[in-house]
């Protein structure tokens, strides 16, 4: 079975710091890659995705990623935090020929100091 | 357009007994997958309900089961409650005939075994 890794469970950045969250998956073959993320006191809302083509992929509110097929690696990016962005990320990979059922990896607290 | 809503929001129970959890999807959905969340983990798969039946499966015991209506929404239910069962309990809706649809989160019932 695939697994989903997310090396870093708490990260503490103060504003304007760049943030570069790892995600790592098992998988062997093609793959759908997502990053969820968790406001506090909110349900998981979709940052981004990533189906084909272009492996550096954009997103809402400034968020960026970028899948390296020979890393097995689809570490999300943002260049400038804001207090805002304090809330849990998740990413999530979905293997392509099996429905759309996602496998999540543990998250990663992220707290952005003003 | 309403967003995928659950109910209750918070449930306690003891262990050995059974619980209903409720699923209303997105406007315009058809497809409802439900997750797991223990404290501190990421979202695990249960299962995924198309045309009221059961479609994949994650790696959970039968006494986890469910049910899809007519109307799309759905039922999700656990028998022998352990403490083992306590956690955020996620559901998520998408268009099952557009192929990777992204999945819409619901707030979540938080569910306590004691």
């Amino acid at each position: 079975a695939q697994s989903v890794s997310q090396h870093n469970h708490h990260v503490i950045l103060s504003e304007a710091a760049s943030l570069e969250l790892g995600c790592n998956y098992s998988y062997g073959g093609t793959v759908n890659l997502f990053w969820y993320v968790q406001y506090p006191g909110q349900h998981l809302q979709l940052l981004l995705k990533y189906f084909s083509g272009d492996p550096l992929v954009k997103g809402i509110k400034g968020f960026e990623a970028e899948f390296i097929k020979s890393k097995f690696s689809f570490n999300l990016r943002k260049p400038s935090v804001q207090w805002s962005d304090t809330a849990e990320y998740f990413c999530a990979v979905n293997e392509d020929n099996a429905g759309n059922m996602l496998t999540f990896g543990g998250g990663t607290r992220l707290m952005v100091k003003p | 357009d309403a967003g995928v809503t659950q109910s209750p929001t918070h449930l306690i129970k003891t262990r050995g007994q059974q619980v209903t959890l409720r699923c209303s999807p997105k406007s315009g959905h058809d497809t409802v997958s439900w997750y797991q969340q223990a404290l501190g983990q990421g979202p695990q798969f249960i299962f995924q309900y198309y045309e009221e039946e059961e479609r994949q499966r994650g790696n959970f015991p039968d006494r986890f089961s469910g049910h899809q209506f007519p109307n799309y929404s759905s039922e999700l239910n656990v028998n022998a409650l352990l403490l083992g069962d306590s956690a955020l309990y996620l559901c998520a809706s998408s268009l099952f005939s557009v192929r990777q649809d992204t999945q819409y989160f619901g707030p979540g019932t938080r569910l306590t075994v004691l």
